[in-house]
């Protein structure tokens, strides 16, 4: 069975500062990873994707990600934090037709 | 090009009452698949259409239950309502691939009374 842990309820970060995100997973072959973002009373918006390839993935809105297959992690990225970034971040493995996500993480961005 | 639509944004049910909601996919999409998400459970898979059959389904019981038109448009219907299915229900479509990214609507609100 595949499985994600967001390990953080809630990540604190000044604007301007980077910020990470943390997401391990657990899965059988290779893995199809994805990160989304929630805002409030609204469906989720995809981020990035790792499928293969570049361990750095680079996606929407300045994000980006860090593939680590040793340590079967998926950690997302920002050098510049945003106020506007706040929101709810969700981390997931992608298997037939169905994601499995994490916990999920929210991000507040101090101005 | 527009996106997943969700109808309706709101609802509200009483206990053993049953409830049907829909989902229009991005065009070109063939997959359909729903989450729950509630507070308590996070975000959690229900189904997945593709082509008008159920390609996979999650762990919940036989109430919840679904279709795919032709159209790709699908419907999840919710019988015998309990208070525990209030809930965020999400409908996301994609081209129907492990490696390509769903895309959600704004989901549908079911309280339930």
């Amino acid at each position: 069975a595949q499985s994600v842990a967001q390990p953080e309820d809630q990540v604190n970060v000044a604007e301007g500062n980077p910020l990470t995100v943390k997401c391990t997973y657990s899965v059988s072959g290779n893995p199809y990873l994805f990160w989304y973002v929630q805002y409030p009373n609204r469906g989720l918006q995809f981020l990035l994707k790792y499928i293969t390839g570049d361990n750095l993935v680079k996606g929407s809105y300045g994000f980006e990600a860090e593939f680590n297959k040793s340590q079967t992690s998926f950690h997302l990225k920002k050098p510049s934090a945003l106020v506007s970034d706040s929101a709810l971040y969700f981390c997931a493995v992608s298997l037939g037709g169905a994601l499995t996500f994490g916990s999920g993480t929210r991000l507040q961005v101090q101005p | 090009k527009a996106g997943v639509t969700q109808t309706p944004r709101y609802l509200i049910k009483t206990r053993g009452q049953q409830v049907t909601l829909s989902c229009s996919p991005i065009s070109g999409h063939r997959s359909v698949s729903w989450y729950q998400q509630t507070p308590g459970q996070g975000l959690q898979f229900l189904f997945e259409y593709f082509s008008e059959t159920q390609r996979n389904k999650g762990n919940f019981p036989g109430r919840f239950s679904g279709r795919q038109f032709s159209n790709s448009r699908s419907e999840m219907n919710v019988s015998t309502l309990e208070l525990g299915d209030s809930a965020l229900y999400l409908c996301a479509s994609s081209l129907g691939y492990n490696n390509q990214p769903q895309h959600f609507g704004d989901g549908t609100r079911l309280s339930i009374l």
